[in-house]
């Protein structure tokens, strides 16, 4: 059974870094063709796709966010990290962690997180 | 690539075929996703290139399309389809439409 679960600060202040955790189970990222992605969603709108790890260590960004996104993974495979620098109010948003479906070359998105909820605020 | 969906608010009757719009900004072949999202939970996938069943998902939701000009139909609408419907391009990096949500008259 494939789990994923989020977890992150809840709040932080803007120019802050924000740290999140995706804890997985049912699936190991040193799998052949498996990935990881960080998906994001305000409040009452749309998704934006952040940035995602694969089995092979590989990294991959939003061209548009990624100068400030890092995304790493534990050694065991179990758990994917995302850090996001100087965060604004913009930032805002529920953070999802997903797994890309298991054919290499599609990425849509097969198992997500719950989701954790972050807000920017001084 | 730009994804717009339409209508952004849809209101039918539990029985009714309901059809929702997805258009990309340039050819993505085949390589799209839809997903359901049901209030306060994560996105769910439902259909996955163009036209593809994800499994366990019920067989009155169906995909088609390719190109640019994409549709999701439910043939006959149940009271949990109560939804926002999202659709995702993959044929370069990854974006999302801007939802169609979808209540009962």
């Amino acid at each position: 059974q494939v789990t994923l679960k989020e977890s992150g600060p809840g709040m932080l202040q803007p120019s802050k870094t924000l740290s999140l955790t995706c804890s997985f189970s049912g699936f190991s990222l040193s799998t052949s063709g498996m990935v990881v992605s960080w998906i994001r969603q305000p409040s009452g709108k749309s998704l934006e796709w952040l940035a995602a790890i694969d089995w092979d260590g590989d990294k991959y960004y939003n061209p548009s966010l990624k100068s400030r996104l890092t995304v790493s993974k534990d050694t065991s495979n179990t758990q994917v990290f995302l850090k996001i620098t100087s965060v604004d109010i913009a930032d805002t948003a529920t953070y999802y962690c997903a797994r890309r479906g298991t054919v290499v070359t599609y990425w849509y998105f097969d198992f997500w997180g719950p989701g954790t909820m972050v807000t920017v605020s001084s | 690539i730009q994804m717009t969906q339409s209508p952004s608010l849809l209101s039918a009757s539990v029985g009714d075929r309901v059809t929702l719009s997805c258009k990309a900004g340039q050819n993505i072949n085949n390589y799209l996703a839809w997903y359901q999202q049901k209030l306060g939970e994560a996105p769910k996938l439902l259909i996955y290139n163009a036209n593809s069943l994800q499994t366990g998902i019920p067989s009155r939701f169906s995909g088609s399309g390719s190109g640019t000009d994409f549709t999701l139909t439910i043939s006959s609408l149940q009271p949990e389809d109560v939804a926002t419907y999202f659709c995702q391009q993959y044929n370069s990096w990854v974006t999302f439409g801007s939802g169609t949500k979808l209540e009962i008259k």
